[in-house]
């Protein structure tokens, strides 16, 4: 198991409100990656957060934001939510600054369904 | 920009015996490149990576993935299937010019077979 935790683990929020997911990295790490899951796909990359501001965006609209705090945990929050947007929403945490800075180590998730 | 492809959407395996996951990637410098497990509505878990250095890399669970630039591949392979084996894995690319994002393919699903 990885120290990367999120919460809440399962949400259900109805067309049009808002939401905030969570995510606390693991020890040591100062980045945090946001990722979204349909059913059946791969995990696609929402943004990245290093030092409290973003690092990289994917393509995804201005609904999608996100938060660095200064202990490097995170939120994302998506408003006028979207039946589509519907996913398993990962986060991921890595250490910038060493050269394998790339290995990301992945929370357990938080499955979004939106009625 | 990058891109992975994973071939084969499932596949099905006998337990014990071998199993080899395709994976071919796009990307215009040299990859950093992973394999990723993911359980039934759990996170991902790495399996393995390669940065640079030997083609050939073990990972963990008795894994191994070799990379081939001449096939732009990095496929992944074990000798002989366990039932815990059953699940869906990731090949991701990632590099520091992309701000290190990683792009992952569509993914396989494994089943074992008793």
């Amino acid at each position: 198991e990885t120290g990367v935790t999120q919460s809440p683990t399962h949400l259900i929020k109805t067309r049009g409100q808002q939401v905030t997911l969570r995510c606390s990295s693991q020890s040591g790490h100062n980045t945090v990656s946001w990722y979204q899951q349909a059913l059946g796909q791969g995990p696609q990359f929402i943004f990245q957060y290093y030092r409290e501001e973003e690092n990289g965006r994917g393509n995804f609209p201005p609904r999608f934001s996100g938060l660095q705090f200064p202990n490097y945990s995170s939120e994302l929050n998506v408003n006028a939510l979207e039946l589509d947007d519907s996913a398993l929403y990962l986060c991921a945490s890595s250490s910038r600054g060493q050269l394998m800075n790339t290995e990301a180590f992945f929370g357990q998730g938080t499955r979004l369904t939106v009625v | 920009a990058q891109s992975v492809t994973q071939p084969d959407i499932h596949i099905t395996v006998s337990e014990g015996a071998s199993l080899e996951l395709r994976c071919n990637y796009s990307y215009g410098a040299t990859p950093y490149l992973f394999w990723y497990v993911q359980s039934p509505g759990q996170g991902l878990q790495l399996l393995l990576k390669y940065f640079s250095g030997d083609t050939l890399v073990q990972g963990i669970k008795g894994f191994e993935a070799e990379f081939k630039r001449s096939q732009s591949s990095f496929n992944l392979r074990k000798p002989s299937v366990h039932w815990s084996d059953a699940a869906e894995y990731f090949c991701a690319v990632g590099a520091r010019a992309a701000g290190n994002k990683l792009t992952f393919g569509g993914g396989t699903r494994v089943l074992v077979k008793p």
